[in-house]
């Protein structure tokens, strides 16, 4: 069976820390496809990042980067210099595969609370 | 370009009326899917559609239906509201081959009474 773990419900940091969001995935295939997923206080989800299974770099956006390691089925989210406007709900979510059938398996959302 | 539009945002029902959650998408995308998102749980699929005419059940189907007439539309229709189904309904759409992001409307908040 296919599953997406978030074990950190909520997250509280304050302004300029660090902090890295759990993903642990499990999958029988061999060809799948993670994200990463934010919903503001606004209540939209909001793409942050696609990975496949077969391109293991690791990535990094401004302040955003994330760890994919097939070895231990994680696809780990780290935040750097935190700011108050990366409060949010912050979902992991993997493709039902095989392959691309565009149904989605969400973890349960870790709440990260950044405070000023 | 829309995107993903959701209507409406916001709906308040008596337990036992019926009501349409409409789903509409502009960029062509073969996939539409709808979501029932609630505390704790994450997002669940209810049904989802790989092109116009072929629709299938997700992990939440009981109470919903769905049909695709047009690559556009996929509307979720609640045949007997119940208090359970009190959640907030997202849409999304997206490609076959290609990119495969998801992209999402903005949201039903559905309160059933």
């Amino acid at each position: 069976a296919q599953k997406v773990t978030q074990a950190q419900t909520e997250i509280s940091v304050v302004e300029k820390e660090d902090v890295t969001l759990d993903c642990v995935y499990e999958t029988r295939d061999t060809t799948y496809y993670l994200f990463w997923y934010k919903q503001p206080p606004s209540g939209e989800l909001v793409f942050l990042i696609r990975r496949n299974s077969f391109d293991e770099q690791n990535e990094i956006s401004g302040r955003y980067s994330w760890n994919f390691q097939k070895s231990t089925s994680s696809f780990n989210f780290t935040i750097t210099a935190s700011q108050v406007v990366d409060s949010a709900v912050y979902f992991c979510a993997l493709i039902q595969g095989p392959g691309n059938t565009g149904k989605l398996i969400f973890g349960q959302g870790t709440t990260l609370q950044v405070k000023p | 370009n829309a995107g993903v539009t959701q209507t409406p945002k916001f709906q308040v029902l008596k337990t036992g009326q019926s009501m349409t959650l409409q789903c509409a998408q502009d960029m062509n995308h073969e996939y539409m899917s709808w979501y029932r998102q609630d505390p704790g749980m994450g997002l669940r699929l209810i049904h989802y559609s790989v092109g116009a005419g072929i629709t299938d059940q997700g992990e939440v189907p009981n109470g919903y239906n769905v049909s695709r007439s047009t690559t556009e539309d996929f509307p979720l229709r609640l045949l007997s509201a119940a208090p359970s189904q009190t959640s907030v309904y997202f849409c999304a759409s997206s490609y076959s081959r290609g990119r495969t992001e998801a992209f999402f409307g903005q949201g039903t908040r559905l309160t059933v009474v």
